[in-house]
């Protein structure tokens, strides 16, 4: 079973607007952590913004903000304020287990920001 | 700079050859990661080393692959008998590796093209 799901392959969005790419997740397991990644066209894959699974409150890092709904098995991104340098494929990722650092990776979503 | 280095940025081989790929993980992080990333397609997970041992190696497709890190800094993919199947970008990560700082952070990649 696909353990990250991210549904919307591309998405177009105006410049200053604010977009959420979707992502769910499945695991069995109480320790987990979330994690979302932008890479450009250039391919290195860089770190936006990280959410645990006993963390209370919703992470933000700047224009980046995590919305986290642990009944629901969701942990959308929401990017505010976007800029053309915003264009890039976004990825979902997740952690399982207390010990276990790997990462469970999404299909991705393409984020194309329009002036 | 002090990210994650990967060498070659690129590598060009023929069916059959063997190759190995490189990283240079970030001062004092003691894991170290290496997924494969198919074109339009989502990192997927190969090797995770803490220190000099391979806590997990269960996304080593076969065992054409394999993986060293002999002195718990630099690590080197090793690819026997290349197909053209093993054409992809290999990202190589590392964290702390310690629970609750185990943000990974990756490298530029390998791009490998088997011909």
């Amino acid at each position: 079973a696909q353990k990250i799901t991210q549904t919307q392959p591309g998405m177009f969005v105006q410049e200053k607007e604010a977009v959420t790419l979707d992502c769910t997740y499945d695991t069995s397991d109480q320790s987990y952590g979330l994690f979302w990644y932008k890479q450009p066209s250039s391919g290195e894959m860089i770190f936006l913004i990280y959410q645990g699974s006993y963390d209370e409150q919703n992470a933000t890092e700047g224009r980046y903000s995590l919305n986290f709904q642990k009944a629901r098995k969701s942990a959308n991104l929401v990017i505010s304020a976007s800029q053309l340098g915003d264009s890039a494929m976004y990825f979902c990722a997740m952690r399982e287990g207390y010990n276990d650092y790997k990462l469970s990776f999404g299909a991705g979503t393409t984020v194309t920001v329009r002036a | 700079g002090a990210g994650v280095s990967q060498t070659p940025s690129n590598k060009v081989t023929e069916k059959g050859k063997y190759v190995e790929l490189r990283c240079d993980p970030i001062s004092g992080h003691t894991a170290l990661y290496w997924y494969r990333q198919s074109l339009g397609q989502g990192p997927e997970f190969l090797i995770y080393f803490q220190g000099t041992g391979a806590a997990d190696d269960s996304g080593l497709p076969n065992d054409r692959f394999f993986a060293v890190r002999p002195e718990g800094s630099v690590s080197t993919l090793k690819i026997q008998r290349t197909e053209r199947g093993d054409s992809a970008v290999y990202l190589c990560a590392s964290s702390l590796g310690l629970a609750g700082q185990e943000t990974q952070y990756f490298g530029p990649g390998t791009r490998l093209l088997v011909l």
